[in-house]
């Protein structure tokens, strides 16, 4: 069964400094990834996405993701944080088998200091 | 992307009655999903809508709790039936493009059951 798991349940980082939140993955096949981003209050925005191809891939709002079929792992990066990155953020994996249902890891909340 | 809206946005119930959310998206879509995000948790998928068709289940979800509509490629309804407090969630919406994998999800319905 696929599954996500996020290491970290909360994160805390100075403003401006760069930032790693860790997902790592349980699939049989190439798997399609994920993050959303969820601000307090609102509904699950899609920051980028992983199918295939080019391992590095960039997002919106200057995040950037890099997959690594080796670790299983899909671990999204900023150079520099800005204090409206704060919120939470989801990894997921997608099931190719048919149709796109996600699996959500638990979730990172990032907490950022001015 | 697709732009969806839920209504409502947040309802307080008593027990014991039911709620019927609703979905609408922008433009047509294959795929319609429905989520929960329990109190600080991630979020578990309740189903796939399926237009024309029965809605698909995930285990530990039942057809008799959560009754799906899907009338069209553009709408579907989500019923939490018979609710009791451990039904107090947010429950979203997401859809799936014709031309990708890609999921877009609505801001949300907050649940309350006192």
């Amino acid at each position: 069964a696929q599954s996500v798991t996020q290491p970290d349940i909360h994160i805390t980082v100075s403003e401006g400094a760069s930032l790693e939140l860790r997902c790592n993955y349980s699939y049989g096949a190439t798997p399609y990834l994920f993050w959303y981003v969820q601000s307090p209050g609102q509904g699950l925005q899609l920051l980028l996405k992983y199918f295939s191809g080019d391992t590095l891939v960039q997002g919106i709002k200057g995040f950037e993701a890099e997959f690594k079929r080796s670790q299983s792992s899909f671990n999204l990066r900023k150079p520099s944080v800005h204090w409206s990155d704060a919120a939470e953020y989801f990894c997921a994996v997608g099931d190719s088998g048919g149709y796109n249902k996600l699996i959500f890891g638990a979730g990172t909340r990032l907490a950022v200091h001015p | 992307s697709a732009v969806i809206s839920q209504k409502p946005s947040r309802d307080i119930c008593q027990r014991g009655t039911s709620l019927t959310i609703q979905c609408q998206v922008d433009s047509q879509v294959t795929m319609m999903f429905w989520y929960r995000q329990q109190p600080g948790q991630s979020l578990t998928l309740i189903a796939t809508a399926n237009q024309g068709s029965e809605a698909t289940y995930e285990s530990g979800f039942v057809i008799d709790k959560f009754p799906i509509s899907r009338p069209n490629l553009t709408f579907s309804t989500l019923t939490v039936s018979n609710m009791s407090p451990e039904d107090s969630s947010i429950y979203l919406c997401s859809v799936q493009t014709l031309s990708s994998y890609e999921q877009y999800f609505g801001p949300g319905t907050r649940l309350t059951v006192t």
